[in-house]
């Protein structure tokens, strides 16, 4: 089964809204994390959250999980040029330490 | 603030070459990680070592890789006779429990030609 798809699979808004990004996954989880990825470079990691919290906020991030949805969201306000990456999604396989699934990932476009 | 880094940044080799692609992880850390991302495709988990063993390992990871943290600072992917299917970008990452957070380097652009 695939852990950790996101949606949309691209975004394109203008700078100063705000973007939204949703994965979901299909077992249960330890915590979910979100990176951002710029385009061929390093993943950088941005907000994890526990399976037993329900939201989170860093900076203008916020992340909520539905853990009886099996889904997340990632919502980015008001949005910059500098936002532009590639968002991924992913979760440990088992406990906090393993390995990471990611999902397809949403490219996220920020108009100026 | 620490980082992980990788060497070298891009390495271009011919099918059926071995080789050695090099991370430092963060100084403290105990879980190192090794995954790939093909072009275009999602980021996938290939090893994971701990206690200079690996604690697991994907499909992808057979006999054709390795890995070692030879000294106290280095963690090694060694990719023995390398096939064009190789081509991917390798990243490494380190955590340090009881903190799950994943902290992966810049990656290696790994070209076989």
């Amino acid at each position: 089964s695939q852990q950790g798809e996101e949606d949309p699979q691209a975004l394109s808004i203008q700078e100063g809204e705000n973007a939204t990004m949703n994965c979901s996954y299909k077992t249960s989880i330890n915590n979910l994390q979100w990176y951002r990825q710029n385009s061929g470079r390093g993943l950088v990691h941005l907000i994890l959250i526990r399976s037993n919290e329900r939201e989170k906020h860093s900076g203008r991030l916020r992340v909520t999980l539905d853990t009886s949805k099996k889904s997340s969201s990632l919502l980015i306000t008001a949005s910059r040029a500098a936002d532009t990456a590639s968002y991924f999604c992913a979760t440990p396989s088992g406990g906090g330490a393993d390995g990471l699934t990611f999902g397809k990932g949403t490219h996220l476009i920020i108009q100026p | 603030e620490p980082e992980v880094t990788q060497t070298p940044s891009h390495q271009v080799t011919q099918m059926g070459q071995e080789v050695i692609l090099r991370c430092v992880p963060i100084s403290n850390h105990l879980y190192f990680y090794w995954y790939r991302q093909i072009l275009g495709q999602k980021v996938e988990f290939l090893v994971s070592f701990y206690n200079n063993e690996i604690s697991e390992k994907s499909e992808i990871f057979d006999d054709q890789f390795s890995v070692e943290r030879p000294d106290g600072s280095n963690f090694t992917l060694k990719i023995r006779s390398t096939k064009l299917e190789d081509s991917a970008m390798y990243f490494c990452a380190s955590i340090l429990p009881p903190f799950d957070t994943q902290y992966f380097g810049p990656g290696t652009r790994l070209t076989v030609l």
